[in-house]
């Protein structure tokens, strides 16, 4: 069975460009999380979708945006980047407990 | 509030040593407990879960058990190898009625096992 996929794999950007962040859930699972990785720390929560709703929120600004589409994939975006927004993005499907996460994209901003 | 404590690391141990990872918890009710590791440039992968008091999970020689009486989930393995070295991370989802199962994460210990 496929797991969680991520694309792109790498991304580099410059600051106040745009990102669109790619993720396709394991099949059968409805909810999608975000996480935002900074190099030598834990993941931080940006945001959980079940069932195309928004149903958790992180503590992040309004330049970050997601959504969910029918098929239960996902998309994170983030608007004018900073060079703090450089990280490794997760992303995480869920039947229930736990979370099964995808190999991340890592976002270079310069 | 939720939150999740880790000892600090890095750790170093040789091949073949008893490892413990210690790790805390707050939280209100009754959260789900997890282990998660992240090897060398790749992602977070599932290592071990517990999801009620007195729960013991295990996989690949770790374990883990939910203590609730000491609000812990202290990882350990008896015979650690090289192959073991990664930075683990803690974890707990907060127990909520519906879906929202976001997970709150320890700051995460560096493992290097050396031969």
């Amino acid at each position: 069975d496929a797991g969680v996929t991520q694309s792109p794999t790498h991304l580099i950007k410059t600051r106040g460009q745009h990102v669109t962040l790619r993720c396709s859930p394991i099949s059968g699972h409805k909810s999608v999380s975000w996480y935002q990785q900074v190099l030598g720390q834990g993941p931080q929560f940006i945001f959980q979708y079940y069932e195309k709703e928004e149903r958790g929120r992180g503590n992040f600004p309004d330049r970050f945006s997601a959504r969910q589409f029918p098929n239960y994939s996902s998309e994170l975006n983030v608007n004018a980047l900073l060079l703090g927004d450089s990280a490794l993005y997760l992303c995480a499907s869920s039947p229930d407990f736990g979370q099964f996460f995808g190999p991340g994209t890592r976002l270079t901003v310069l | 509030g939720n939150s999740v404590t880790q000892m600090e690391g890095p750790v170093t141990l040789s091949e073949e040593a008893f490892l413990t990872i210690n790790c805390t918890y707050t939280a209100t009710g009754y959260p789900s407990l997890f282990w998660y590791v992240q090897y060398p440039g790749e992602g977070l992968q599932l290592l071990l879960k517990a999801t009620k008091a007195d729960d013991k999970g295990s996989n690949k020689g770790f374990e883990a058990t939910y203590r609730k009486e000491t609000t812990s989930f202290h990882l350990e393995k008896g015979s650690v190898q090289v192959s073991d070295s990664a930075v683990y991370f803690c974890a707990l989802s907060p127990h909520n009625a519906g879906n929202n199962r976001k997970l709150i994460w320890g700051l995460g210990t560096s493992l290097a096992v050396n031969p």
